[in-house]
């Protein structure tokens, strides 16, 4: 079944803390990316990929980093997480730059 | 700041009225403008597509109209079902680097 899967589902965490979201399709497509949503906010493009080893910013990309050392997987890690962070967190791939992305299910992030 | 304007934040339809949801932009580098429908837990997926040489394109009871040079677009959703409550997301992709903008989201509630 073509997918994007994301871990963990819920993650509570502290301030300063390091932690990473893991994201994988098994659709093999070229570009990844990275959203967090917020109430009024809608989605709000954090990463991007469009191949491996090619990353660029989004709109809100500071205190994010990410890394696409494979095709299929494309981690986002908070180096320092602040309360700030708390949000809804989503990955997303497509075929052909962004168009029709496939999500995956969310990542419920709380930082205390 | 949001990139895409959409209204209304909510609205509420009868079983088989019209729910119209409209966006609006001001960069004229956006060249493909997709519709996202999200359900309660899950992460959104894409509804219909058009891109900016088409006024109009239709799917089954879903229909967005673009209008270039007021820089808007809407959509349409025609005979609206209980199953059609669901939060949805106009967004707009940069023709040269594939930045993808959203809107901040319309919750359509249809009542039976």
């Amino acid at each position: 079944e073509a997918q994007v899967t994301q871990n963990p589902r819920y993650l509570i965490t502290v301030t300063g803390k390091k932690l990473t979201v893991t994201c994988s399709q098994n659709m093999n497509h070229e570009y990844m990316s990275w959203y967090r949503q917020d109430p009024g906010l809608g989605l709000r493009q954090i990463y991007y990929s469009m191949n491996v080893e090619v990353t660029d910013k989004g709109d809100v990309p500071e205190g994010y980093k990410v890394s696409r050392k494979e095709k299929r997987n494309f981690p986002l890690i908070l180096e320092s997480p602040s309360p700030n962070q708390t949000s809804l967190y989503f990955c997303a791939s497509s075929v052909d730059r962004g168009e029709k992305l496939f999500f995956g299910s969310g990542t419920q992030l709380s930082v205390l | 700041q949001q990139q895409v304007k959409q209204s209304p934040q909510s609205l509420i339809v009868q079983k088989g009225g019209i729910s119209i949801i409209n966006c609006a932009y001001e960069n004229t580098a956006f060249d493909y403008f997709p519709w996202y429908q999200q359900f309660p837990g899950k992460g959104p997926a894409l509804l219909i597509a058009i891109r900016p040489d088409v006024s109009e394109k239709k799917e089954g009871r879903f229909t967005i109209s673009f209008n270039k040079s007021a820089k808007q677009f809407s959509l349409h959703i025609m005979d609206s079902q209980p199953g059609d409550s669901a939060t949805y997301f106009c967004a707009a992709r940069v023709r040269w680097d594939y930045k993808l903008s959203f809107g901040a989201g319309t919750t359509v509630t249809v009542r039976a």
